[in-house]
């Protein structure tokens, strides 16, 4: 199995220009997540979704912050326009069900590091 | 906010030492999730424990839960270099009407040769 495959792995943009962000959750995992990690916040849920439909979003810091589904094996999530404030590492996490309260753990990507200049 | 905050931030041991990592939670939990992340990586699950267990084992790993306290520690005895990684607690919290994962800040554990 490939694992939850994050790309790119690295990125390196200006201020102001758009950045997205892609996944791939592990084939059969029906839910996704957003993640992003700093050293101030720690590891910080975004978004979430369950069967390509986004359940909750309250996470994204802003309205520059959008996240898509389009299928079950494809997520972007896209900072528009970027600030250096979101320089930050990225990660997508799947898992089978949404159910952690009966014990679903998770699978995180690599991760991407973003460096908004 | 944070649900789980480990303690302490940072740990420095040699290698053949134990090392244990204490977390602590403020609201009532299904499950406790340990993960590790190595520098670089994404975090890996390494042990759950459910709230009706208080103490659970995987190889060198041992996990305590005690919800009177709301706490939990991670044991990982007779450490190897390849242990230095962050390590982190992670307990169910209700958002939205399902269950998500809410991590803590992580504990660096440093393994010496």
């Amino acid at each position: 199995d490939a694992g939850v495959i994050q790309s790119p792995r690295h990125e390196v943009t200006e201020m102001g220009q758009e950045v997205t962000l892609r996944c791939k959750p592990i084939s059969g995992h029906n839910s996704l997540f957003w993640y992003r990690q700093t050293m101030m916040r720690g590891l910080e849920l975004l978004i979430y979704f369950n069967n390509n439909v986004p359940i909750d979003d309250s996470g994204m810091p802003e309205d520059r912050f959008s996240a898509k589904m389009p299928n079950a094996s494809f997520s972007t999530l896209k900072i528009q326009p970027s600030e250096p404030r979101d320089s930050a590492v990225y990660f997508c996490a799947s898992s089978i069900r949404l159910a952690v309260a009966k014990g679903e753990t998770q699978y995180f990507g690599p991760g991407t590091r973003l460096l908004v200049l | 906010s944070q649900q789980g905050e480990e303690d302490p931030q940072a740990l420095s041991i040699q290698e053949g030492e134990n090392a244990t990592m204490n977390c602590s939670y403020k609201t009532s939990i299904n499950n406790l999730q340990w993960y590790r992340q190595n520098s670089g990586r994404g975090l890996v699950h390494l042990i759950l424990i459910r709230s009706n267990e208080r103490e659970k084992h995987s190889g060198r790993l041992r996990v305590t839960l005690d919800t009177s306290k709301k706490s939990s520690s991670l044991l990982i005895t007779a450490s190897r270099a390849a242990d230095t990684a962050s390590y982190f607690c992670a307990t169910d919290a209700l958002n939205s009407g399902y269950s998500t994962l809410t991590f803590g800040k992580g504990t660096m554990l440093l393994v010496s040769p």
